[in-house]
């Protein structure tokens, strides 16, 4: 069974830059067939995808977040992360690491979700 | 960007009804678009793909149908564990676009 976990500081100062990771375990993410992706929900609102990542090193991001995000590997650890730079307070969401299928474009496993303030 | 509008935002029911939720893409994504299930404070379940698939372990009370740019699912018999909230979700291009929610509440 995969699971995603994610980790990082809940508590991010406006400007900075976002920091997320996600580990991976009951599968490899070098083994292909998945793209590993983030997605955002800002409080008490709907979903928002933010990018993906293969494990070839293949990147596709939203293109509303494009210029902020990127979203990297580390194999060795069986991890992917985020970073979102230059952050205001409508950065503030709870973020989510997913696994969606190289041959469908939904999400089957997520983690459970972070909670990221952005707050001086 | 494919803009997917679901309606109602939220749904008033009891135990035991049949409710129907729909989702409307901006523009046509075939049968690509998947519904999720969202428990307070949890990540989102996936409920169905391709419109009408329902993945393994989810009830038979569960269905999806629709093409195009209209899309349903129906929970036929209401049960407690099922207020909680449905979003729609497109696969057709990227972005890849979710709609905005709609809560079942008692």
């Amino acid at each position: 069974q995969v699971q995603l976990q994610e980790s990082g500081p809940g508590l991010v100062k406006p400007s900075q830059t976002l920091s997320l990771t996600c580990t991976v375990s009951g599968g490899s993410i070098s083994s292909g067939g998945y793209y590993w992706s983030w997605i955002r929900q800002h409080p008490g609102k709907g979903l928002e995808w933010i990018g993906y990542i293969y494990y070839r090193g293949n990147t596709y991001y939203n293109p509303s977040l494009e210029s902020r995000v990127t979203i990297s590997l580390d194999t060795s650890k069986n991890q992917f992360s985020l970073k979102l730079s230059s952050v205001t307070a409508a950065d503030t969401a709870v973020f989510y690491c997913a696994r969606r299928t190289v041959s469908a474009g939904l999400f089957d496993y997520w983690g459970q979700g972070t909670l990221v303030t952005v707050s001086s | 960007d494919i803009q997917m509008t679901q309606s109602p935002s939220t749904l008033s029911a009891s135990v035991g009804d049949r409710v129907t939720i729909t989702c409307r893409a901006s523009q046509t994504i075939n049968s690509w678009l998947a519904w999720y299930q969202q428990k307070p404070g949890k990540a989102p379940k996936l409920l169905i793909q391709k419109a009408s698939s329902l993945e393994s372990g989810v009830p038979s009370r569960f269905s999806g149908s629709g093409s195009g740019t209209e899309f349903t699912v129906t929970i036929s018999s209401l049960q407690p564990d099922d207020f909680v909230t449905y979003y729609c979700q497109q696969y057709k291009s990227y972005p890849y676009t979710f709609g905005q929610g709609t809560k079942l509440e008692i």
